[in-house]
Formats: C-alpha cells, sequence, structure tokens
C-alpha cells in the first residue's frame, strides 16, 4: 500500500526567502513522486518528477525536490520565493509495480508576504 | 495552456438527480482518470480507464460511473447525488504510464449539490 503526508498544511513566507515543503511517502514498490502546484480556480500542474533516476530532481519555476530513501521524504524546496508561487502545493505518490493509480497528499498552502 | 478540457466549469444541481461532467484529453492520452476534490482537501482518486476499459476504481459507489471513447473524450456519471458530492471535479490524463509521465489536469467542474 502507499500513502504520503504532508507535513504542514500552511508554510508562510517573506518575498525572497527560501522555501520547504515536506512531503513524506510510505510504499511498498519503488515509488515514483511527483509534486503538483494549483493555483487558485485552476487545474493541478506538474512542477516536478522523480521516477528512479537522479535522487536530485530540478522542476519548472525554480523548483527543485530530493528523493532520500532512508527518511522517505521528498521535499520540495526553492532558494527564493516570489510573490507568484503562493498556492496550494500537492505531493503524489504512485508505486512502479503496484497499483500505477497516484496518491495524492492533502496539500500544503504556500503563502508569500511582500 | 492546458490540453485538458473539462465542461461544464460549474454546476448546481438538486440532491437526487444525476450529472455527467465531460472531458476531452490531448491526441495520444490513453489513460485518463477522474479525481474529486472536497473543499481544502487532496484530489481523492475515482477511477482510470486505459484504452476505454476501466483498470482502477477508488473507494467510491457504484452511483459514480464513467466512460472513455475512441476520440480521448470521456465522462463522469454521477447518479442519486448527495450533499457530500459537492466538490471540484479533476479530469487527468497521461500518455503512457502515470508513474513515468504524470498526469496533465484539466481546470474541473465545480460542482454543487442543493
Amino acid at each position: 500500500a502507499q500513502s504520503v503526508t504532508q507535513l504542514d498544511s500552511h508554510v508562510s513566507v517573506s518575498e525572497g526567502t527560501p522555501v520547504l515543503l515536506r512531503c513524506n511517502y510510505s510504499s511498498s514498490y519503488s515509488p515514483s513522486l511527483f509534486w503538483y502546484v494549483q493555483h487558485p480556480n485552476k487545474g493541478l500542474q506538474l512542477l516536478l518528477k522523480y521516477t528512479s533516476a537522479a535522487t536530485l530532481v530540478k522542476g519548472i519555476n525554480g523548483f527543485e525536490a530530493e528523493f532520500k530513501k532512508s527518511e522517505t521524504s521528498f521535499h520540495l524546496t526553492k532558494p527564493s520565493a516570489h510573490m507568484s508561487d503562493a498556492a496550494e502545493y500537492f505531493c503524489v505518490v504512485s508505486e512502479s509495480g503496484g497499483s500505477y493509480i497516484p496518491t495524492f497528499g492533502r496539500g500544503t498552502s504556500l503563502i508569500v508576504h511582500p | 495552456e492546458t490540453g485538458v478540457t473539462q465542461s461544464p466549469t460549474h454546476l448546481i444541481k438538486t440532491r437526487g438527480q444525476q450529472v455527467t461532467l465531460r472531458c476531452s484529453s490531448q491526441s495520444g492520452h490513453n489513460t485518463v482518470s477522474w479525481y474529486q476534490q472536497a473543499l481544502g482537501q487532496g484530489p481523492q482518486f475515482i477511477f482510470q480507464y486505459y484504452r476505454e476499459e476501466e483498470n482502477g476504481r477508488g473507494n467510491f459507489p457504484p452511483r459514480f460511473s464513467g466512460l472513455q471513447f475512441p476520440n480521448y473524450s470521456s465522462e463522469l456519471n454521477v447518479n442519486a447525488l448527495e450533499l457530500d458530492d459537492s466538490a471540484l471535479y479533476l479530469c487527468a490524463s497521461s500518455s503512457g504510464p502515470v508513474d513515468d509521465y504524470g498526469y496533465t489536469f484539466g481546470s474541473g467542474t465545480r460542482l454543487t449539490v442543493v
């Protein structure tokens, strides 16, 4: 079985400061991991994905995430927040060799202050 | 601009009625999934279709049903609507295994049941 836990429901940062959104996962198989972003009244957009290649994954808009198997984590980071980054972020796990059905976390709301 | 189009964007129905939501995916996207996203929650998987056959289903009752057509369009049907069915319904498609390619999401249909 697979599951994903986003450790923070809300994260608040100032513009220009680093962003850290935390995600832990559980999977019986080799996981594929994703981060999606959802702006208000919009659908979800894929930020980045890990599919057993490099453990440090670079995505769009300056975001990156590091897969740490020993910690079962896939935290999302960005060196410098921009006002346009304010949105809901979802961590997603999908089991290669398992059900292939992605499981979404509950989401982290990123708030960016001027 | 997303390649997945959903209609209608908003819908109000009365408890007990039936509703059909529609999705048009990108050409070549043989996998389509439907998700329910309640307010403040992450998307919950309803079911997935691959080449017009259902190949995965989440924890939703049989009154939630779907169809996928050869022209990459699909439908979500919900019978006997309940107040708790009020949510954003998201269609997502993929050109290959979801754990390799990730999803392309539509902007969703906001269903309100009164």
